[in-house]
């Protein structure tokens, strides 16, 4: 089964409103969220990194005031896209690293529609 | 020159076949290789990870490394339509940074 869960799974909102998407480890412990955003036949780009009570590391062009991320502990990272505009509309998706793994697993992504 | 590049593809094979994805990267110091595979509209799904130079075989796939050639890639053996999806080769950069790089995917086409 899934480790990682994200929530919602779509959501629709109208321009100028906020948006908060959810992203919980299941079984373990997540010592690094990420956070992706992927377009239309793009392959992931990834956005932010957060470390449970740090603040969110953005990469280059990600505007972090727009799109505010939240790792108030082991087990969930919020992203919150705020003043959506058509334009972020698009696909995000979070993964989380757990102690002693290597591997990153993924949650199931939110198809985010900004009308 | 990106860092993690892979052949955009579409990549098509009649079903049955061995299906060959490659992926080649630039940091000589990565240590971690993934494949990632992901149906259209819904997120990665991690299948293989190898660490050490060869080959590691799960079910039927084959995860091949070559870190002196910065090559790593993925065989699917007997291919089915139910392989038809984008595969995502992804590697941690040699510095402490903890994130995963992705090529760009190759799509594969497992033709019945």
């Amino acid at each position: 089964g899934a480790v990682v869960s994200q929530h919602p799974s779509r959501v629709i909102c109208k321009s100028g409103t906020s948006v908060k998407i959810e992203c919980r480890s299941l079984d373990f412990q997540a010592t690094t969220m990420f956070w992706y955003r992927q377009f239309p036949k793009q392959s992931l780009m990834l956005m932010a990194t957060s470390n449970e009570g740090s603040k969110a590391t953005y990469e280059q062009g990600v505007e972090k005031d727009k799109f505010l991320i939240n790792h108030a502990s082991l087990t969930l990272s919020t992203l919150t896209v705020t003043s959506a505009h058509p334009e972020d509309s698009s696909f995000y998706i979070c993964s989380a690293r757990f102690r002693g793994l290597a591997e990153a697993f993924f949650g199931q992504g939110t198809r985010l529609t900004v009308v | 020159q990106k860092e993690v590049e892979q052949n955009s593809g579409p990549l098509s094979v009649p079903e049955g076949a061995i299906a060959s994805l490659n992926c080649t990267y630039s940091d000589r110091g990565s240590q971690s290789f993934f494949w990632y595979r992901q149906y259209s509209g819904k997120s990665p799904e991690l299948i293989m990870s190898i660490y050490s130079n060869g080959d590691k075989e799960d079910g039927r796939f084959t995860a091949q490394l070559n870190k002196a050639s910065q090559y790593v890639s993925l065989l699917i053996r007997d291919s089915q339509p139910s392989d038809s999806a984008t595969y995502l080769c992804a590697v941690y950069g040699s510095g402490n940074t903890g994130k995963l790089i992705f090529g760009q995917g190759t799509t594969l086409q497992v033709k019945p």
